[in-house]
């Protein structure tokens, strides 16, 4: 059975640097993409973005230019980088693996297997 | 505000049938697969139904799942105590481009 183990600070100060990994057990690393979710008090969940099977990364439009994702597949774990963190950063941050569907060819991917979270604050 | 709008509650006595409704956009349910998550209080979600109708092994036929146009739809019926989560929804939006989600409904065995 897959399971996800993430870590990382969990209270920050704004301008700070946001920081947690992911370590994956129990399935294939390589095979599969991975991403970062969050979930603000009170909020819905905002996909963070993805690193994908080749090592490329996507990210939400909304967080470009802050966000970086990286991959190390020698210890099955990937990372979430986040800078200048605010208050609006304040939330649970979730890893989740990316399995496909394939559709004639076609593939959809999604997120099957999630972390348990790790709340993060950012206060001054 | 989450992007899919679902009912932010739901109730149901044991052995009752409940549906969810997830409502989205041309941009997103409207042309790419829903996806349905339980997350019981203080647990990593859990992944229901994937591609609109699509039970993973493990995942109880009395859970399945629908879409129509722009919304979909997660029934669950003969309802259980160990049924009461949140249930979410999922899709990718085109037009963002990214996934979204709708902000959840909590169901309540009563």
């Amino acid at each position: 059975q897959v399971h996800l183990q993430q870590w990382g600070a969990g209270l920050l100060k704004p301008s700070e640097t946001l920081s947690l990994t992911c370590a994956v057990y129990g399935g294939s690393f390589s095979g599969y993409y991975w991403s970062w979710i969050r979930q603000p008090p009170g909020k819905g969940l905002e996909w963070i973005g993805e690193i994908t099977r080749s090592g490329n990364t996507n990210y939400n439009p909304s967080l470009m230019g802050r966000v970086a994702i990286s991959g190390d597949t020698s210890k099955n774990q990937f990372s979430l980088h986040l800078n200048f963190v605010t208050a609006a950063d304040t939330a649970v941050y979730y890893c989740a693996r990316m399995n496909y569907y394939d559709h004639y060819g076609s593939l959809h991917w999604y997120f099957d297997f999630w972390g348990r979270g790790t709340p993060v604050t950012v206060s001054s | 505000q989450s992007v899919l709008t679902q009912p932010p509650s739901a109730s149901g006595t044991p052995g009752q049938r409940v549906t969810i409704s997830c409502s989205g956009s041309s941009s997103n349910i409207g042309n790419n697969y829903a996806y349905w998550y339980q997350q019981l209080p203080g647990t990593a979600p859990k992944l229901l139904i994937y591609t609109n109708d699509q039970r993973p092994s493990g995942v109880p036929d009395r859970f399945s799942g629908s879409k129509s146009g722009t919304s979909a739809s997660l029934a669950i019926s003969g309802l259980r105590s160990e049924d009461e989560a949140e249930y979410f929804c999922a899709s990718w939006d085109v037009s963002l481009p990214s996934w979204v989600f709708g902000g959840g409904t909590m169901l309540t065995v009563l």
